[in-house]
């Protein structure tokens, strides 16, 4: 089983609305990683966590705030988003083997809306 | 520095034809992975293949096939007798093996593939 879920799949929010999308994974992989894609575009690596601490933050605005409350979960907290940040966010975890690289698993993404 | 380029933004072929999509890779890690994702319109990545950069032996599966040759740091995708179901986005993507990167995935721009009845 090679599932990662999020939710939720749709989200319209104002620039002054707090939301959080959550991500989750029961495959006991190490690394969750957040990505932004926007339309015709490759996705953007935003945040890695590896057992359950931030890793990499790739230079992304404060308004994005990630959490990993445990190895299966990871939230990313949204205030004040700005209409530009609308976007795909996709969720991936990879079992993190020591010495080597492994696959990233992808979830079905939250198709965010700024307004 | 690493990159990857897939100079084919957009291609449409009529279903069973057979379709190919180029990825080219820059690094100078010596040992690196290789990937294919396809992203239908629900959006999800769906992940496809990896090779690791000592497996040269290329792969079939079904009607997918990939051509992996370090020699001209290329790994191509090709699917056979194309179905409508296949009509994607298809991204390839490179990481690193070792090193503090945390497996950061290096995706190409991504080629669309409509398949027409």
């Amino acid at each position: 089983d090679t599932e990662v879920t999020q939710t939720p799949k749709h989200l319209v929010m104002g620039m002054t609305n707090k939301k959080s999308l959550k991500c989750e994974q029961h495959m006991g992989h190490r690394a969750m990683y957040w990505y932004k894609q926007k339309a015709k575009k490759p996705p953007e690596l935003m945040f890695v966590y590896s057992y359950e601490k931030l890793s990499i933050n790739e230079s992304v605005p404060s308004r994005f705030s990630p959490e990993c409350p445990n190895s299966s979960l990871l939230n990313l907290h949204l205030h004040a988003l700005q209409p530009e940040d609308s976007a795909l966010y996709l969720c991936a975890s990879r079992n993190q083997l020591a010495g080597g690289t492994d696959t990233q698993y992808f979830g079905p993404g939250t198709r965010l809306t700024v307004l | 520095a690493q990159k990857v380029t897939q100079a084919q933004t957009e291609i449409s072929v009529v279903e069973k034809e057979d379709v190919t999509l180029d990825c080219v890779y820059e690094t100078r890690d010596t040992t690196y992975y290789l990937f294919w994702y396809k992203q239908p319109p629900s959006g999800e990545l769906v992940f496809l293949i990896r090779r690791n950069s000592f497996d040269e032996q290329n792969e079939i599966s079904g009607r997918y096939s990939w051509n992996f040759q370090k020699s001209t740091s290329s790994f191509n995708f090709t699917i056979t007798a194309s179905q409508v179901v296949d009509s994607a986005v298809y991204f390839c993507a490179l990481s690193e093996a070792f090193g503090n990167q945390g497996g950061k995935l290096i995706f190409g721009q991504g080629t669309e593939l409509s398949v027409k009845p």
